[in-house]
């Protein structure tokens, strides 16, 4: 079956540097990897979605790729700010499915 | 107002009670489900729902059963709670019309069983 690994450990990086964490997917390319943020105590938050045959989406200073070779999607924070710190769960579903799979998100922590 | 609500908020309860809790939404979405977050473990799909006559076991559903009473109601019930149930539920809502189908999640239920 479809798991998505996200790194568990938590990443701290300065503020105003490019923050980037990676999910990777372990059987089939799925349709689409969906991203969220999520703030302790709070449910997830849709940030972005990519699909399977595009290779990179932006919103504003947020980016994510879609690297099927690799297996691969990664999701990058440009100029970084403290309000940024929070956990990110990648999504993934396959056209065959009727649902999401989660992976168990990466803690972000932006330092001032 | 919140557009996916959930009800209670927290609940403390003891092993082999029957307990509930409740989701609407205001968002019109035909999709509803259910998750539990255990910490390291992420979100894991209980059951979900793409109408209200149309409901599916996820991947954790043993121990736990739901009621689609209208299109904006969805409950999840423990009908005999025990201590490896406490975790924090979350109730999600999409819209299948859309192409991203978006996932809208509510604010959670805390559950501790004693």
């Amino acid at each position: 079956s479809q798991k998505i690994e996200q790194n568990s450990e938590a990443l701290n990086i300065q503020e105003g540097k490019t923050a980037t964490l990676t999910c990777n997917y372990t059987n089939y390319s799925p349709a689409y990897l969906q991203w969220y943020r999520q703030d302790p105590g709070r449910g997830p938050v849709f940030l972005l979605l990519i699909r399977e045959n595009e290779k990179e989406k932006r919103k504003e200073r947020l980016k994510v790729t879609f690297d099927t070779t690799l297996k691969q999607s990664l999701f990058h924070i440009t100029a970084s700010q403290p309000a940024d710190s929070a956990t990110y769960l990648c999504a993934e579903r396959d056209t065959g499915r009727r649902a999401l799979t989660f992976g168990s998100g990466t803690r972000l922590q932006v330092q001032p | 107002d919140a557009d996916v609500t959930q009800t209670p908020r927290n609940r403390i309860t003891k092993t082999g009670k029957r307990i509930m809790l409740e989701c609407s939404q205001t968002k019109g979405h035909d999709r509803m489900y259910w998750y539990r977050q255990d910490p390291g473990l992420g979100l894991r799909l209980i059951y979900y729902s793409f109408d209200v006559k149309d409901i599916n076991k996820g991947e954790i559903s043993d121990g736990y059963s739901v009621s689609r009473q209208a299109q904006a109601k969805f409950s999840l019930s423990l009908e005999s709670a025990i201590p490896n149930q406490t975790a924090l539920y979350f109730c999600a809502t999409s819209d299948s019309r859309t192409t991203q189908e978006t996932q809208y999640f509510g604010p959670g239920t805390r559950l501790l069983v004693l």
